[in-house]
């Protein structure tokens, strides 16, 4: 079966940093995507994990441990535009494999404070 | 260029209707997802197509749910027979293909009365 876990809801600072963890126990994985979803709006794609380690794209990166079954997303420098939920999705497949249905957390809501 | 559109963007309906929702894909996208989403939770996987290839339907959860999709082009997602628990945004998306990214449309809001 699949299981993804990650916070309910966060609150934070303006300015500050935020780290959303997000563990996972899925039979079989490829691969783990952060979306950004604004209330209303659809998810828009942050970053896409495969291999452990660090992935860097300005304000955020996101952090994969495979063995761990663990990742992280973390915000920098956060703006009130953050204020947002953050889904943690994992690719079940293999990535040339014909299919890669996201199977996805609940989401973290983030909230920013002035 | 578009991105993937949806309609309606609302939808209001009384149980035990049937409820038709539509989905453009990004053009050349040949992979199509449609998901659910209800308040204050997370996607759910409902179905899956892939170019000619026979859809994935792994995700729908009922007999009252199926979808279409007429070549690599727009998807119809339809619900019979609708109940309550099925209010919810419907959201699809397109990747170009089954490996990539998936660029998600603004979804369909549905609300069974």
């Amino acid at each position: 079966g699949q299981n993804i876990d990650q916070p309910t809801e966060m609150t934070a600072t303006e300015g500050a940093i935020v780290q959303i963890n997000c563990t996972y126990q899925t039979s079989g994985f490829n691969g783990l995507f952060w979306y950004q979803q604004h209330a209303g709006e659809a998810p828009t794609f942050l970053s896409y994990n495969v291999l452990d380690g660090l992935e860097e794209k300005g304000r955020f990166s996101s952090f994969l441990s495979r063995s761990k079954g663990y990742s992280y997303l973390l915000l920098k420098e956060l703006q009130m535009k953050d204020s947002a939920s953050y889904l943690c999705a994992v690719t079940p497949e293999g990535i040339k494999a014909a299919g890669n249905k996201l199977t996805f957390g609940g989401g973290t809501r983030v909230l920013v404070k002035p | 260029g578009a991105g993937v559109s949806q309609s309606p963007s609302n939808k209001v309906t009384e149980k035990g209707k049937d409820v038709e929702l539509r989905c453009d894909p990004i053009s050349g996208h040949t992979a199509l997802y449609w998901y659910r989403q209800r308040l204050g939770q997370g996607l759910e996987f409902l179905i899956y197509f892939q170019g000619n290839s026979a859809p994935d339907k792994s995700g729908l959860p009922s007999d009252r749910f199926s979808a279409e999709r007429t070549g690599e082009s727009v998807s119809t997602l339809t619900i019979q027979r609708t109940q309550q628990e099925d209010s919810a945004v419907y959201l699809c998306a397109s990747s170009l293909t089954g490996a990539n990214e998936q660029f998600f449309g603004p979804g369909t809001r549905l609300t069974v009365l």
